[in-house]
């Protein structure tokens, strides 16, 4: 089982919609997550982080944690044609001196 | 400077050869971080650096790879005897401190060995 895990995709919404991207992980130690978002060709961009359970919101961004089901999520409302790329899942777990621990990434195409 | 900056951007070498990837990280960020990227899957951890200390090189797939940070700003990996299966995309990044502080990549740089 893969420490990070990310359905491949690609996920394909409509312009406007609300894009869910989900991501599991199998160590209870992970303590801070993180999603990146990656253009093709070019390197991954800090789009949002969570440390506590719950919903943090940021813009059409809304990441959500829950950590008694290893579960994280990534919520774009009002998706747009520019936020079609590679969503990268990433944790860091306590005791692995800060590095981060990537997903393989969900591919999301928003559709005109 | 405003971002993390890493040099060459692309990098075409023959198997054998020796190269060196330049990192440097966003002003006064302690930790900093190499990862490799191979195409279609997300990055791999190489090595880390709290300021000019190597905490972390668990990921470095063998000995011809070796990073420095001798005064705690830039950073080099270099990798000896280059072989085919190290053409990957090489990331940088850096964070204010060490712990679970958000990461910030560089743009990467592409090596292709031949």
């Amino acid at each position: 089982q893969k420490e990070v895990e990310q359905n491949s995709g690609p996920l394909s919404v409509p312009e406007g919609a609300i894009a869910s991207l989900n991501c599991t992980y199998s160590d209870r130690g992970s303590q801070s997550f993180f999603w990146y978002r990656q253009y093709s060709g070019k390197s991954p961009e800090l789009i949002m982080f969570i440390y506590s359970n719950g919903d943090k919101e940021d813009g059409r961004f809304t990441a959500q944690l829950n950590k008694a089901s290893q579960y994280v999520s990534l919520l774009i409302r009002d998706s747009q044609p520019s936020d079609s790329a590679t969503y990268l899942c990433a944790l860091i777990n306590t005791g692995t001196a800060s590095k981060l621990t990537f997903g393989t990434g969900t591919r999301l195409q928003v559709t005109l | 400077g405003a971002g993390v900056s890493q040099s060459p951007r692309y990098k075409v070498a023959k198997r054998g050869q020796d190269v060196a990837l330049r990192c440097d990280p966003i002003s006064g960020h302690v930790s900093l971080f190499w990862y490799q990227q191979a195409l279609g899957q997300g990055p791999e951890f190489l090595t880390y650096f709290q300021n000019e200390a190597q905490l972390d090189k668990s990921g470095l797939p063998s000995d011809r790879f070796f990073a420095e940070r001798p005064e705690g700003s830039v950073s080099t990996l270099k990798i000896q005897r280059t072989q085919q299966e190290d053409s990957a995309v090489y990331l940088c990044a850096s964070s204010q401190s060490s712990g679970t502080q958000p990461q910030h990549f560089g743009d990467g740089t592409r090596l292709s060995i031949l």
